[in-house]
């Protein structure tokens, strides 16, 4: 079945990069995306990657896509303390987004 | 324009009693989906509509959730008797464009449940 999984926390110093990583499970999904939950509130989709490309860059945000492996990743450069939040990877899977358990960045000062 | 949005934004309650939780999706979308949030579990997908029908209800946990949307503007998550482990943050979203493009979803700010 449709499966997302994500390590549960990371941890960087304001200033570094941040790597969070994602493997899915449905090689037919078209899209994969992060999403961000800041405290108390909904998620909001923070970019997304079409299934045919490797990589996409957006400011200070990259994704890369390994499809062979199916293994998503999200690279924020110049982390700040206003990126503490939870990151979600989720996949389209059968008109459906299907999410990971989220991971939890915490930037220290 | 106003999001989705969701009432109650937070629920206390007892166990056994009848918990509605609503939702009212942004305007001109017709997809609506019904999520819940548990740090044991992450976030599970419940049900989801498309124009105003039920497509899947495979994650309903058992017969004492059931969702509707009577109209398109409006959906409510029932669950009733309600359980301590039904205890959680529920967050309704909705979509423009999931059968077709990218499939954002718009979340409401969610619905906190605690059941005691």
């Amino acid at each position: 079945g449709e499966d997302v999984e994500q390590s549960l926390f990371l941890s960087v110093r304001e200033g570094d990069s941040s790597v969070i990583n994602c493997t899915y499970t449905d090689s037919s999904s078209t899209y994969l995306y992060w999403y961000k939950q800041e405290p108390g509130a909904g998620l909001q989709l923070l970019t997304y990657i079409f299934s045919n490309m490797d990589m996409k860059q957006d400011q200070r945000l990259t994704v890369l896509l390994n499809k062979k492996d199916k293994h998503l990743s999200l690279r924020i450069a110049d982390t700040q303390t206003g990126d503490s939040a939870i990151y979600f990877c989720a996949e389209n899977s059968s008109y459906k987004l299907i999410f990971g358990s989220g991971t939890r960045l915490l930037v220290r000062p | 324009d106003a999001g989705v949005i969701q009432s109650p934004r937070h629920e206390v309650t007892e166990m056994g009693q009848e918990v509605t939780l609503r939702c009212k999706p942004i305007s001109g979308h017709n997809s609506l989906f019904w999520y819940r949030q548990t740090m044991m579990r992450g976030l599970e997908l419940l049900i989801y509509f498309n124009n105003n029908v039920p497509i899947d209800d495979s994650g309903m946990p058992e017969d004492r959730f059931s969702a509707k949307m009577p109209n398109a503007s409006f959906s409510t998550l029932k669950i009733q008797p309600s359980e301590p482990r039904d205890s959680a943050v529920y967050f309704c979203a909705s979509s423009s464009q999931l059968l077709q493009g990218t499939g954002e979803l718009f979340f409401g700010e969610g619905s906190r449940l605690t059941v005691l």
